[in-house]
């Protein structure tokens, strides 16, 4: 079974500084999907950015991107220029290339202080 | 395009009942997932239906029981509830070709008194 590992709980970054969360993950796959997901106090789980495994470059969405580095089996998300409104619960998602299960780390809470 | 819709919002449940919940998924999408999310165990996958059939299931007991229909809207019911029952449960419906991702509804709060 594949595991998810966040081993940071709670986050607190500064309006407009930069945070990165980590996660980690166990497979013996070669092929799958990485996925961020937000979820803020409403608890509806919005995509934030995802990554396909066979693709080496780190994917980036406006003012998040990933370092994903493969061999490590890590996958962090960097969150610059901080708003606000990125205050939420963050999970790292695993996802196998002929699954349609996600794998859920713990989460980690991201605190943004004005 | 709407989203993922889950019906009821909020329930509230009696022990050794059982309940019901639906979830209509994006339109076009045909796969759908359900998870449950509690404050101890976090997000936990139940099941997954495609094309009316269950093609995953979680590590949850006989009490919790699925169906997709042809509209592939999803239902998931749980019987005789317990306490430990309590909890969000969230469906997510994905596309079936290429890469996709899950999208979610805003989840079910269920509670058992």
């Amino acid at each position: 079974a594949q595991t998810v590992t966040q081993s940071q709980p709670e986050m607190s970054v500064q309006e407009a500084e930069t945070v990165t969360l980590s996660c980690t993950y166990d497979t013996s796959e070669s092929d799958y999907y990485l996925f961020w997901y937000k979820q803020p106090p409403s608890r509806q789980m919005i995509l934030v950015i995802r990554q396909e495994a066979y693709k080496q470059q780190n994917a980036t969405e406006n003012r998040f991107s990933v370092n994903f580095q493969k061999a490590a089996k890590s996958f962090s998300l960097k969150i610059s220029d901080s708003q606000l409104g990125d205050a939420a619960m963050y999970f790292c998602a695993y996802r196998g290339s002929n699954d349609y299960k996600l794998s859920f780390g713990a989460g980690t809470t991201v605190t943004v202080r004005a | 395009k709407a989203g993922v819709t889950q019906t009821p919002r909020y329930l509230i449940k009696t022990r050794g009942q059982q309940v019901t919940l639906s979830c209509s998924p994006i339109s076009g999408h045909r796969s759908v997932s359900w998870y449950q999310q509690t404050p101890g165990q976090g997000l936990q996958f139940l099941f997954e239906y495609f094309s009316e059939t269950q093609r995953n299931k979680g590590n949850f007991p006989g009490r919790f029981s699925g169906r997709q229909f042809s509209n592939s809207r999803s239902e998931m019911n749980v019987s005789t509830l317990e306490l430990g029952d309590s909890a969000l449960y969230l469906c997510a419906s994905s596309l079936v070709q290429g890469i996709t991702e899950a999208f979610f509804g805003q989840g079910t709060r269920l509670t058992v008194v």
